[in-house]
């Protein structure tokens, strides 16, 4: 069964730096998403992407964030200089169609990073 | 936005079968009705969604009030895999971040 790919599973960043979350999304897939989730705490909506630009972005999504579909395949998130509040677990998602018009959101496994 | 209401837990024992409600009062006549679940250090997984008329696919059905005020998820075989936090959610022809998770139902499964 297809499924969305997410890399690294886990990483351990200094406060200030930078930090690229990789995210493969199922092949046939128009439509993607970045969520996260602080621990303990509730799936929050940060962005989605769409025929390669922003359709929409949450308050979270500030301009320490951005997203890149670099190569056809892959959909990065990069946060451009953590910090402490960073640290969570970060989901891609992917859709065919919009959730809007009921798509089915697939979900990765999730990166989790920890900013020291 | 349309809210939705659920309880924080639930349980039920394995094998058995668990109907998970979710109210709904202030529901528009064009909001579907979604169910996401999230296992234990997992990302969310779709589980199905309906508008009106009662859904069933491989991993639950959905009951749908006539009023459509209210609904039901119901496992037919609750399993130690189906213990999750599942969510609610409504929305129809809204942006991604009305895909909003709450706090949603604890499940516990007992052995």
């Amino acid at each position: 069964e297809p499924e969305v790919t997410q890399t690294p599973s886990h990483q351990v960043t200094q406060m200030g730096q930078e930090v690229i979350l990789r995210c493969v999304p199922i092949s046939n897939h128009l439509y993607f998403y970045w969520y996260r989730q602080i621990l303990g705490q509730k799936v929050e909506f940060l962005v989605s992407f769409y025929n390669n630009e922003i359709s929409e972005k949450s308050e979270i999504f500030d301009d320490q964030f951005s997203v890149e579909r670099p190569d056809g395949s892959n959909f990065t998130l990069k946060i451009r200089s953590t910090k402490l509040e960073d640290s969570a677990m970060y989901f891609c998602a992917s859709s065919v169609i919009s959730w809007g018009n009921t798509g089915e959101l697939f979900f990765g496994e999730g990166s989790r990073l920890t900013v020291l | 936005d349309a809210k939705t209401t659920q309880p924080n837990s639930m349980e039920s024992n394995e094998e058995e079968p668990v109907h998970l409600p979710c109210n709904h009062s202030t529901i528009s006549g064009t909001d579907y009705i979604h169910w996401y679940r999230q296992l234990p250090s997992q990302g969310p997984e779709y589980v199905i969604h309906g508008l009106t008329s009662n859904v069933n696919n491989r991993m639950a059905s959905l009951a749908i009030a006539e009023d459509r005020k209210s609904s039901t998820l119901i496992l037919h075989r609750a399993t130690l895999r189906d213990a999750a936090v599942y969510y609610c959610i409504l929305g129809y022809q809204t942006g991604a971040n009305n895909l909003f998770f709450g706090t949603g139902t604890r499940l516990t499964v007992i052995p």
